[in-house]
């Protein structure tokens, strides 16, 4: 069974840099898309961005400036940083797994279990 | 971007009762690139359909999504106490990539 887990920092001050990893266990680390997604507190869920086993990434228009998603195939792991911080990036992040087939989209079958991250002076 | 939009915010029903989601689109989605979340207070979310209509592993059948273009929908036939949640569609789209619904909440009436 595959389980993600994923650990960071967890308090942040404005304009430093979040950083998290996520790691895979029990399974194929190729084939699918690793996803980070956030969720502001008593919020919705904001994908953030995606890459596979090869560094091929996808990121959230809105994030991309400050966003960058990275894969070690060798530990079967990804990572996300997040730049220049402010109080609104406060959130719970969670990784993901996502698969795509041939146009079509299986969903994020697997979560981590959050990590939440707080940005304060 | 398309945007989601769901509705209602709230939905207060008691257990048994049927639940009817709505998710609809700012543009047209292919069926196939739409997909449901459970998320439960103080846990991450869990997939329940992909495809518009497809169950994930171990969803059960009381759960079923529907809909195709701009209008879908997620249906629980008979409430189990445990389906009390937030409830979220997803799209994928090539670009900008994905995006979620703001979410509906299912209560206990």
């Amino acid at each position: 069974q595959v389980q993600l887990h994923q650990w960071g920092a967890g308090l942040l001050k404005p304009s430093e840099t979040l950083s998290l990893t996520c790691a895979v266990y029990g399974g194929s680390f190729s084939g699918y898309y690793w996803s980070w997604i956030r969720q502001p507190p008593g919020k919705g869920l904001e994908w953030i961005g995606e890459i596979n086993h090869s560094g091929s990434n996808n990121y959230n228009p809105s994030l991309k400036s400050r966003v960058t998603i990275s894969v070690d195939t060798s530990k079967n792991q990804f990572s996300l940083k997040l730049s220049s911080v402010t109080a609104a990036d406060t959130a719970v992040y969670y990784c993901a797994r996502a698969r795509y087939g041939n146009h079509y989209y299986y969903g994020m079958d697997v979560w981590g279990q959050g990590t939440t991250v707080t940005v304060s002076s | 971007e398309i945007v989601l939009t769901q509705s209602p915010g709230t939905l207060s029903l008691s257990p048994g009762e049927r639940a009817t989601l709505s998710c609809r689109a700012s543009q047209s989605v292919s069926s196939s690139y739409l997909a449901w979340y459970q998320q439960k207070p103080g846990q991450g979310p869990r997939l329940l359909i992909y495809g518009a209509s497809s169950r994930a592993t171990g969803i059960p059948d009381r759960f079923s999504g529907g809909g195709s273009g701009t209008d879908f929908t997620l249906t629980i036939s008979r409430l189990e106490p445990e389906d009390f949640a937030v409830y979220y569609c997803q799209q994928y789209n090539s670009a900008p990539g994905i995006t979620f619904g703001p979410g509906t909440k299912v209560d206990i009436k």
